[in-house]
């Protein structure tokens, strides 16, 4: 099993472009899980699904962002237009059916707002 | 509302000597309680979990931990550390089948030789 996956690693952008970070959970977990890390805020949820919907995006802290789970195995979050204060290392997370209770963290995407 | 504190961004300990990281939760309902280990560059493991049943959780890597109600704690042990103890440990609360966490703040484990 590959674990979950993300890309990219490192990400390094101007303020006012677009970033789109993308996640591959392990196959057959139901749950997807989207979080920042900051040193400031620590870690913090923004977004998860369940079986591809957005259960509770009350994390996500404007409209700058947004998250998508076009299928399965697949997972989006976009900031546009990105500013500094979203520098962050944001992990992608995966569960399995309920009962497991148990995440699993992705490495993370290093992203810099220049 | 459902919140976790961490004691301690800081712990140092010396190789071969008791590792204690502490977490106090606060919540309203039965809660799930999770401790998590990230090395540097990487992505967040999971330790140790307690969900119901035995209060005394041993993990991987020679950790355990014990829910303890009366005092609303879930702290971390491990007898002997060792130099690859060395990261961030993460403590989380979960209030139905691990949905979503909250995280604590997170405790910076250094080991010295």
């Amino acid at each position: 099993d590959a674990g979950v996956i993300q890309s990219p690693r490192h990400e390094v952008t101007e303020m006012g472009q677009e970033v789109t970070l993308r996640c591959k959970p392990i196959s057959g977990h139901d749950y997807l899980f989207w979080y920042r890390q900051t040193m400031m805020r620590g870690l913090e949820l923004l977004i998860y699904f369940n079986n591809n919907v957005p259960i509770d995006d009350s994390g996500m802290p404007e409209d700058r962002f947004s998250a998508k789970m076009p299928n399965a195995s697949f997972s989006t979050l976009k900031i546009q237009p990105s500013e500094p204060r979203d520098s962050a290392v944001y992990f992608c997370a995966s569960m399995p059916v309920v009962g497991t209770d148990t995440q699993y963290f992705g490495p993370g995407t290093r992203l810099t707002v220049l | 509302a459902q919140s976790v504190t961490q004691l301690g961004s800081h712990v140092s300990v010396s190789e071969g000597a008791l590792v204690l990281l502490r977490c106090n939760y606060s919540s309203s309902v039965p809660p799930y309680l999770f401790w998590y280990v990230q090395y540097p560059n990487q992505g967040l493991q999971l330790l140790l979990k307690y969900t119901t049943g035995a209060t005394l959780v041993k993990g991987i890597n020679g950790f355990e931990a014990e829910f303890k109600k009366s005092e609303t704690s879930f702290h971390l042990t491990k007898p002997s550390a060792h130099m690859s103890d060395a990261a961030e440990y993460f403590c989380a609360l979960g209030y139905r089948s691990g949905y979503a966490l909250n995280f604590g703040k997170g405790t910076s484990l250094l080991v010295t030789p």
